[in-house]
């Protein structure tokens, strides 16, 4: 347990659905990462926090995905009108600083059928 | 973020030293090598990070050439626990990058009895 959680661990989704995910950091934590990871490859960045701040979005991340971080503490990532190409780990790590490591959640593992 | 190149498999027996490569030709001279590494179903664990010099910590040792081009992660006594796959990555810990990680395809180790 690396001290950072993400729920729910499963989620199966029918095409069109929206979904949320939830990921709470390590308290102390400042910057929050999320990463997305499809079978057989490294994960990849979608998008930064700095506190309450989306400071980087990747171009992985379409206009249906929206990502919050409200007061600074947990973040959520929603996927709205979900597609078969969607489905993936979806993974969340934080870090005190930028050059520090990073501690990754379990992940969410989203199917949309 | 310099690109980093990995065997795509590689094999140890239980309790002999596993010694992972990675070619990073392109790093540049404020980007520091960090190792994570993604056993079964779990998000990525961060093992070690080095600049120019040598590092050591409890799991695991980091040599890089003096030319800074390639690396080396050895983990001294592996166990059947260390079989996952490991990612070299090469990092700008400052400037735009907010310290994304970029993941490759890593390393698949497996370590056998």
């Amino acid at each position: 347990d690396t001290g950072v959680s993400q729920d729910p661990r499963h989620k199966i989704t029918k095409r069109g659905q929206n979904v949320t995910f939830r990921c709470d950091p390590i308290s102390e934590h400042n910057r929050l990462y999320w990463y997305r990871q499809t079978l057989g490859q490294g994960p990849e960045f979608l998008t930064y926090f700095q506190n309450e701040a989306q400071l980087e979005k990747s171009r992985l991340l379409s206009d249906r995905f929206s990502a919050e971080r409200p007061k600074g503490s947990f973040s959520t990532l929603e996927i709205q009108r979900t597609e078969q190409g969607d489905s993936a780990m979806y993974l969340c790590a934080s870090s005190r600083g930028t050059s520090d490591e990073q501690f990754f959640g379990p992940g969410t593992r989203l199917t949309v059928l | 973020d310099a690109k980093t190149t990995q065997p795509t498999s590689m094999d140890c027996a239980e309790g002999r030293a596993a010694n992972l490569p990675c070619n990073h030709s392109t790093i540049s001279g404020n980007e520091y090598v960090y190792w994570y590494r993604q056993i079964h179903s779990q998000g990525p664990q961060y093992i070690i990070h080095g600049l120019k010099n040598n590092e050591t910590n409890e799991m695991a040792s980091l040599i890089i050439t003096e030319d800074r081009k390639s690396s080396t992660l050895i983990l001294p006594h592996a166990t059947l626990r260390d079989t996952a796959v490991y990612y070299c990555i090469v990092r700008n810990a400052g400037g735009t990058s907010y310290g994304k990680l970029t993941f490759g395809q890593g390393t698949i180790l497996t370590v056998h009895p």
